[in-house]
């Protein structure tokens, strides 16, 4: 079965303080997403990764920075968290193309609470 | 530039009955595909149903079908005979031609099954 794994479910931390997402996908797939999740705003794109060493930024990825060292692994991270980045954060992961129709597999979140 | 709009943030359907949900899109381009994605409570996100802008026909998986109008922009949901485990949050995706990255999500309708 397809699977992607986000490191942390719930994460608690401070002002300030530098925090690690990490994904893991065991598919082979070429591309890789951060979303982020909050409510009324639907899933908005913070990095694309479409190979390993590559990324684009999305629709807000101010205050984000990702890292691909690895076809399987692709993190998020927060340099200095704060207040409104109190959020849930999606990991997803796809082929390249259309030819496997599309689709984004996607891990369980990390749910993100900045004090 | 391409949205997606979901106009019913939540409904609420009885156990056995039939529920559709709307959403529409605004693009330019001719060829794309359109996707339902379903958020169960605390579970990962999953792929519902696809359909590609070239086929004519609507795309249909088990009880999940959906009325692909394309001049008018809209791809509603039908969910027939409702059953508690479709409770979820459902996400309508437009996904942009030759462009692994452009994703666009609606807002997202709860869905709640009433037994």
């Amino acid at each position: 079965d397809v699977k992607v794994t986000q490191s942390s479910r719930y994460l608690v931390k401070r002002t300030g303080e530098k925090v690690f997402l990490e994904c893991v996908q065991d598919m082979d797939h070429e591309n890789m997403f951060w979303y982020r999740q909050d409510p009324g705003l639907g899933l908005r794109l913070i990095y694309f990764s479409y190979d390993v060493k590559m990324k684009e930024k999305g629709d807000i990825p101010e205050g984000y920075s990702v890292s691909r060292e690895k076809k399987e692994r692709f993190s998020l991270i927060l340099e200095s968290a704060s207040t409104n980045q109190t959020s849930m954060y999606l990991c997803a992961s796809s082929l390249t193309g259309m030819n496997h129709g599309g689709e984004l597999f996607f891990g369980e979140g990390s749910r993100l609470t900045v004090l | 530039a391409q949205t997606v709009t979901q106009s019913q943030p939540e409904m609420s359907v009885q156990e056995a009955e039939t529920v559709t949900l709307s959403c529409t899109y605004d693009t330019s381009e001719s060829d794309y595909y359109l996707f339902w994605y379903k958020q169960p409570p605390s579970r990962q996100m999953i792929l519902v149903i696809r359909q590609e802008a070239y086929k004519q026909q609507n795309a249909t998986e088990n009880r999940f079908s959906v009325n692909f109008q394309k001049a008018a922009k809209s791809f509603s949901l039908k969910i027939s005979d409702s059953q508690l485990g479709d409770a979820a949050m459902y996400f309508c995706a437009y996904r942009a031609p030759n462009r692994d990255d452009k994703i666009i999500f609606g807002k997202g309708t709860r869905l709640h099954i009433l037994p």
